[in-house]
């Protein structure tokens, strides 16, 4: 089936760092997505795209949508211990008989050292 | 108060029990959607519906049924739980138009079946 791969499984960082995490896929979507899921609770949209080759910031965050289709990145600048939790990207399936479907990557678990 | 709420968020229950998970929304929105989240797996979608009189089948349907009472209400049953369904269950709901990719999630309900 369809299949997300996000990168890095997880990562533990120092305060204040940057940090970049991505996604790929083999097969072409029209609409990515991040979530961010606190501890706890369920996830949260963070960043929607829509355009390929769209670039979107969110305060500290920043996104881009893939020129090929196929892939996604999220960054985070000068972290803080609230960014503390699991990052998803998701696709929007879209076509006849999937609108509003959405597949979901693995996760990528992010840990902030004060 | 919450836009999409779930109960129970914690339950446990033997091999072989009826459970049935319940979720409300107050955002009018049409559709729904049951997800189950399992570690490095993401989220997997059980099923979902557009409206009142729709259900559709997700990726991981078996092993569950579910019921649309009504728009603001989506229940969830495992007929006959079994211990590779514990997980953390998720309910979620979308507008319906191109926003349908921007999914709202409920605080998620901790199933454990022994």
């Amino acid at each position: 089936g369809q299949q997300l791969n996000q990168s890095p499984q997880s990562m533990f960082i120092q305060e204040g760092e940057d940090v970049s995490m991505n996604c790929t896929s083999s097969s072409i979507f029209n609409t990515w997505l991040w979530y961010k899921q606190d501890p706890g609770e369920g996830p949260v949209l963070l960043i929607a795209l829509y355009k390929a080759g769209e670039l979107t910031s969110n305060g500290r965050l920043t996104a881009q949508f893939g020129i090929t289709r196929k892939d996604s990145f999220l960054n985070i600048s000068a972290s803080i211990p609230s960014d503390v939790g699991i990052y998803f990207c998701a696709v929007g399936l879209g076509g006849s008989g999937n609108t509003g479907k959405l597949i979901f990557g693995q996760g990528t678990t992010l840990q902030v050292k004060p | 108060d919450a836009d999409v709420t779930q109960t129970p968020r914690n339950r446990i229950t033997k091999t072989g029990k009826r459970i049935m998970l319940e979720c409300s929304q107050t955002k009018g929105h049409d559709r729904m959607y049951w997800y189950r989240q399992d570690p490095g797996l993401g989220l997997r979608l059980i099923y979902y519906s557009f409206d009142v009189k729709d259900i559709n089948k997700g990726e991981i349907s078996d092993g569950y049924s579910v019921s649309r009472q009504a728009q603001a209400k989506f229940s969830l049953s495992l007929e006959s739980a079994i211990p590779n369904q514990t997980a953390l269950y998720f309910c979620a709901t979308s507008l319906g138009d191109r926003a349908a990719d921007t999914q709202y999630f409920g605080p998620g309900t901790r199933l454990t079946v022994l």
